[in-house]
């Protein structure tokens, strides 16, 4: 079954520590993935996604088939990273995806 | 452009009442969907659209109903309200011109069954 796994409800650092936000997925295929975020009462929206190869704010993200991960990454958190980060993998095509259940991420002064 | 509307924000229903959740997108995208979140999970898909006339189940669409009758709109029909359905509810929006695309999301609704 397809499924995206975060194993952590809460990922508490202070400011200028480094930040990694673990994400499993499991899918038969080459999955596309993406990390979207959701800061205080704002929208979901997109963070990045791995086809781009891209650093938005400071975060990267590899995929490693190996270990069928998509693992978020800050070298220097900032309080203004403090919010929900959601993995998703598109799953049946027409960009459906399904999510993990999401990483609360608080980043202390 | 307001992007991925949705209304109402926040409800209250009584367990067998019916409502309709409002989602309309100004941007002309051809894909839209409506998911809901649970406390403390991850959002599941209950339907989806490719386009006007084209709607189809995602992963938990009983006691749901959907129409796409224009390119903007995409409502969310529940009937016989239940408890089981108290959820926060997303509409989002694609372009449908591509793979990985990003999906728009609206700000939610917050719907409560007693």
């Amino acid at each position: 079954a397809q499924r995206v796994t975060q194993p952590e409800k809460l990922l508490s650092v202070f400011k200028g520590a480094p930040v990694e936000l673990k994400c499993n997925y499991s899918y038969s295929g080459s999955p596309e993935l993406f990390w979207y975020v959701q800061y205080s009462r704002q929208r979901l929206q997109l963070l990045l996604r791995h086809i781009s190869r891209e650093s938005i704010k400071g975060f990267t993200a590899d995929l490693n088939k190996g270990e069928t991960s998509f693992h978020l990454k800050k070298p220097f958190a900032q309080e203004e990273d403090s919010a929900m980060y959601y993995c998703a993998l598109i799953s049946g095509g027409y960009n459906k995806l399904i999510f993990g259940a999401g990483t609360r991420l608080a980043v202390h002064p | 452009n307001a992007g991925v509307t949705q209304t109402p924000k926040f409800r209250i229903l009584k367990i067998g009442q019916s409502m309709t959740l409002q989602c309309t997108q100004d941007m002309n995208h051809n894909y839209m969907y409506w998911y809901r979140q649970d406390p403390g999970m991850g959002l599941k898909l209950i339907y989806y659209s490719v386009g006007a006339g084209i709607t189809d189940k995602g992963e938990v669409p009983n006691g749901y109903n959907v129409s796409r009758s224009t390119t903007e709109d995409f409502p969310l029909r529940l009937e016989l309200a239940a408890p089981s359905q108290t959820s926060v509810y997303f509409c989002a929006s694609s372009t449908g011109g591509a793979t990985n695309e990003k999906l728009f999301f609206g700000s939610g609704t917050q719907l409560s069954v007693l």
